[in-house]
């Protein structure tokens, strides 16, 4: 493992368009996280996996963005009907669980455009 | 949830000079984790504080978290130009981190 991997890095869409990236977490790590991050601002929450189970949602996250992680392994980000809000570095995290002092370990984003 | 406001939002400094960076939270912190985003990176995790007046160091980094774990601080001693990029103090906040603005540094050689 070289840490965590996210397709494609970058995505440009049309506005209507539905996209989906893919997040490969770090092996061991049960936990999976979401995060949207505008230029100047620091990473926003969307959602957050333990093992298979999605155990939260930003409630900022409008239905057009959907999560799944069926294996508890990777994961996706859906977003359907896309807008040019949703321009954005879309970043995984994953984590082993509270307990431990590692951290989050981010990838290293799908950069979306909307036009 | 978990809310902190950092400061500065911004700073220059001269290549050796020192820099701080301050975490201030109106709670008090359960933790306090220190991120560093490189410009057109991602942030990569440099350390956890947990207990009360904690001090850690890293190399010519330390961290401390305040007594009362309502606060949180970086101290950058003798800065050098691969310590640029943002410096953002995260809570948890329920099951997930918290992340404001951070802080920018920027330094001159």
């Amino acid at each position: 493992d070289t840490g965590v991997s996210q397709n494609p890095r970058h995505k440009i869409t049309k506005r209507g368009q539905n996209v989906t990236f893919r997040c490969d977490p770090i092996s061991e790590h049960n936990r999976l996280y979401w995060y949207r991050q505008t230029l100047g601002q620091g990473p926003e929450f969307l959602t957050y996996f333990q093992n298979e189970a999605q155990l939260e949602k930003s409630r900022l996250l409008s239905d057009r963005f959907s999560a799944e992680r069926p294996k508890g392994s990777f994961s996706t980000l859906e977003i359907q009907r896309t807008e040019q809000g949703d321009s954005a570095m879309y970043l995984c995290a994953s984590s082993l669980p509270d307990r431990t002092h590692y951290g989050y370990t981010f990838g290293s984003g799908t950069r979306l455009t909307v036009v | 949830g978990q809310q902190v406001m950092q400061i500065p939002q911004y700073q220059h400094v001269q290549e050796g000079e020192d820099f701080t960076t301050y975490c201030n939270s109106s709670t008090t912190l359960s933790n306090i984790q220190w991120y560093k985003q490189r410009p057109g990176g991602h942030p990569v995790f440099l350390i956890q504080l947990v207990k009360s007046g904690e001090v850690k160091k890293q190399k010519r980094l330390t961290f401390q978290f305040g007594e009362a774990k309502k606060n949180s601080s970086l101290h950058i001693t003798a800065t050098q130009t691969t310590d640029v990029g943002t410096y953002f103090c995260s809570p948890r906040g329920g099951n997930k981190l918290v992340f404001g603005a951070g802080t920018i540094l920027r330094v001159k050689s």
